[in-house]
């Protein structure tokens, strides 16, 4: 069955200092992965996808993720952070021809100035 | 214009009522989707339906029965409120039969049983 896992529960970084957000799956072929981010009191936007090709994915809000089949990563990265990037980030997976998504517990990330 | 979009925002209510959520998406798309998140932000899927056609019903109590009067609207109506269902209820929209693909998502209902 699929899982995924997000290690970090919450991380704090400065602005304008990068950030790796890391998740990883379990699934015995390539998934589908996804970064979703909730602002508060929000619903999910999608920040970005990979279902193949290139393994690394530029999304919306100069983030970027990075497909590694050896490690089962799909590590979310921003060069520099903003404080409007505060926010709830879920990374899910999905296997192909399938109907649901299976989502991560999120990492809480907190934005200083 | 909003893409999928939800009613009532916040939902207050006592143990035992019954209430209903609306969801309507206006993005053309086969299959919706509800979610519930816990008060440790944890996403669970609870349905689905493709074109009006009930797709995913995960282990969920069937105090809650979801309805698709058409492929743009799921509405989810839950009986015999318990504090238990006390959530932020989600819904969602994709643009074909397999949800592995891209969902996009509504704003949430916050849903406060007393």
């Amino acid at each position: 069955a699929q899982s995924v896992t997000q290690p970090d529960i919450h991380i704090t970084v400065s602005e304008g200092a990068s950030l790796e957000l890391r998740c990883n799956y379990s699934y015995g072929a390539t998934p589908y992965l996804f970064w979703y981010v909730q602002s508060p009191g929000q619903g999910l936007q999608l920040l970005l996808k990979y279902f193949s090709g290139d393994t690394l994915v530029q999304g919306i809000k100069g983030f970027e993720a990075e497909f590694k089949r050896s490690q089962s990563s799909f590590n979310l990265r921003k060069p520099s952070v903003h404080w409007s990037d505060a926010a709830e980030y879920f990374c899910a997976v999905g296997a192909p021809n399938t109907d649901k998504l299976i989502f991560g517990t999120g990492t809480r990330l907190q934005v200083f100035p | 214009d909003t893409a999928v979009s939800q009613t009532p925002k916040y939902l207050v209510t006592q143990m035992g009522n019954d209430k209903s959520i609306k969801c309507e998406q206006n993005l053309g798309h086969d299959t919706m989707y509800w979610y519930k998140q816990d008060s440790k932000k944890f996403l669970k899927i609870m349905f689905s339906y493709n074109n009006k056609e009930l797709i995913i019903n995960e282990t969920v109590p069937n105090r809650f029965s979801p309805k698709s009067p058409d492929k743009a609207h799921l509405n989810l109506h839950i009986n015999s409120l318990e504090l238990g269902d006390s959530a932020v209820y989600f819904c969602a929209s994709s643009p074909n039969d397999r949800g592995a693909y891209e969902q996009y998502f509504g704003p949430g209902t916050r849903l406060t049983v007393t």
